[in-house]
C-alpha cells in the first residue's frame, strides 16, 4: 500500500532532550516536506526535499534540523526541544511534476514539557 | 510574503444543504492550488487545480479556480453529517506549500 509512515504517533519529552521524528514513504516521490499544525494557525511548512541532499526552509524552520541522506526517508530532528514546539507535525510527499498533490502521514503529536 | 486566505472560518449548515467555501490567494510562482479534507487526522486529497475555469469534479465536490482574480471555491451539494471536517486550501508557490487556515464545517442532521 502506498503511504507515508511517520513514527512516533505521540510523544511526550522534556525540555532539551533531543528527539527525532521519523518520515518513510514508499512510492518513489521526490518530493517531501514536514510541516507543523497549531490551533488558529493552520498548517506551515517547516522544510522541504527536492530530493536527495537537496533541502530548504519553509516559514518555520527555527529550532529544526532535516537530512535526506535516502529518497524514501526525511527525518525531522529537533536538537533541544521547548515548550514552544509542541504541536501536530505532519510528513508528506509528492511526485513533483503530478497532477495527485501531496500524500500525508498520519501525523506526530509532540508534547514538550 | 505569500499568503492564502479561506472564508469563511466556520460554517454550520442543515444536511442537505449546498455550502460553498472560498479560498483567495497572493503567491509568486504559482503552481498549483489544492483542496484537502482532514478529519481529526492526516489532510486528505480533494482537488489539484492549476488552470482558470477548468471545474473539477467528484461525486457532490467540485472545484474552480479563477487565475485572473487570484481566487478559489469548493463546492459541495446536498451535504451529509459525513462532510463534517475541515477543508483546507493550499497554494503550490515555487517549491513551498502554503496553507490557508481552513473552513470548519459542521453539517448537522
Amino acid at each position: 500500500e502506498a503511504q507515508v509512515t511517520q513514527n512516533p504517533r505521540y510523544l511526550i519529552t522534556v525540555t532539551g532532550k533531543k528527539l527525532t521524528v521519523t518520515c518513510s514513504q514508499n512510492m518513489n516521490h521526490e518530493y517531501m516536506s514536514w510541516y507543523r499544525q497549531d490551533p488558529g494557525l493552520g498548517l506551515r511548512q517547516i522544510y522541504y526535499s527536492m530530493n536527495v541532499e537537496v533541502t530548504d526552509k519553509g516559514d518555520v524552520p527555527e529550532g529544526y534540523k532535516v537530512s535526506r541522506k535516502e529518497k524514501r526517508n526525511f527525518p525531522l530532528i529537533l536538537e533541544s526541544p521547548s515548550p514552544n514546539q509542541t504541536s501536530l507535525y505532519f510528513c508528506a510527499s509528492s511526485f513533483w511534476q503530478d497532477g495527485y498533490g501531496y500524500t500525508f502521514g498520519s501525523g506526530t503529536r509532540l508534547t514538550v514539557v | 510574503e505569500d499568503k492564502v486566505v479561506q472564508s469563511p472560518l466556520s460554517l454550520v449548515v442543515h444536511e442537505g444543504d449546498t455550502v460553498t467555501l472560498n479560498c483567495s490567494y497572493e503567491v509568486t510562482n504559482f503552481r498549483s492550488l489544492l483542496w484537502y479534507k482532514q478529519e481529526k487526522k492526516a489532510p486528505t486529497f480533494l482537488f489539484m487545480l492549476t488552470s482558470s475555469g477548468i471545474e473539477k469534479k467528484s461525486g457532490r465536490l467540485s472545484s474552480i479556480l479563477d487565475k485572473k482574480e487570484l481566487f478559489s471555491i469548493l463546492n459541495i451539494t446536498a451535504t451529509q453529517t459525513g462532510d463534517s471536517a475541515v477543508y483546507l486550501c493550499a497554494v503550490e508557490a515555487g517549491y513551498a506549500l502554503n496553507f490557508g487556515k481552513g473552513t470548519s464545517l459542521l453539517v448537522t442532521p
